[in-house]
């Protein structure tokens, strides 16, 4: 059970250079996240998905574009890299179980986090 | 907006010693709190999870606690080991719609020998 993987696990880029990271679960989830980690602004929301074919905004999702075509996989696409986006990428995978019961809302979402990609921007 | 604050930001502690991690968040309408573990150069491992619905979570030497309407959690450690190094942050699941976390920049933990 490889979990959530992430690919490539490095890679440097030119400004204005395009490029996509991979996420990739076989834990069928239905939710999937990617996050950006820098130092000192901790981790930040980029875009996430609900569901294969769904994908929203997160908090920091200029420059970038994701796509969810099939459950397992979303990728996060750098149209035309800024120096700004050199960060380590995270993805990350959850089922979801968002309820009401008896007046009491609660929710199971037990994030599952890949290893990380470390992307630079020259 | 959710924001999400862990104090101390960096916390030494000699080998042995119970500790006590903090996180503070200003919306109380959460679904549930994580805490989660990240060692230098690798992704996050969640820890615990207390749903808003609970007090606390025990999982081995770690026990998370959780008071939501102070907007408050903590996450003690005891008998603190040199393996426990590392950065932990704690993520709250906010209600309203967009179902997604929201983390704390997190504590790096060093335990000395």
């Amino acid at each position: 059970n490889a979990g959530v993987t992430q690919t490539p696990k490095f890679r440097v880029l030119k400004t204005g250079q395009s490029m996509t990271l991979l996420c990739a679960q076989d834990m069928n989830h239905e939710y999937m996240y990617w996050y950006r980690q820098d130092p000192g602004m901790g981790l930040r929301l980029i875009h996430y998905s609900v569901g294969e074919g769904t994908t929203a905004k997160g908090e920091v999702p200029d420059g970038y574009n994701v796509s969810r075509l099939k459950k397992q996989n979303f990728l996060l696409g750098l149209e035309s890299a800024a120096p700004s986006q050199t960060s380590v990428y995270f993805c990350a995978s959850s089922y979801a179980d968002f309820g009401t019961v008896l007046g009491r809302t609660s929710g199971a979402n037990v994030l599952t986090f890949g290893a990380g990609s470390r992307l630079t921007v020259l | 907006k959710q924001e999400v604050t862990q104090i101390p930001a960096a916390l030494s502690v000699p080998e042995g010693e119970n500790l006590v991690l903090n996180c503070s968040f200003t919306d109380s309408a959460i679904y549930n709190l994580q805490w989660f573990r990240q060692d230098p150069g690798k992704g996050l491992t969640s820890l615990l999870l207390i749903q808003s619905s609970q007090r606390e979570q025990t999982s081995g030497r770690l026990n998370a606690s959780l008071d939501k309407s102070s907007g408050r959690s903590t996450l003690y450690i005891a008998a603190s080991q040199p393996g426990d190094s590392a950065t932990y942050l704690c993520a709250v699941l906010t209600q309203g719609g967009s179902e997604k976390l929201v983390f704390g920049k997190g504590t790096k933990l060093t335990v000395n020998p």
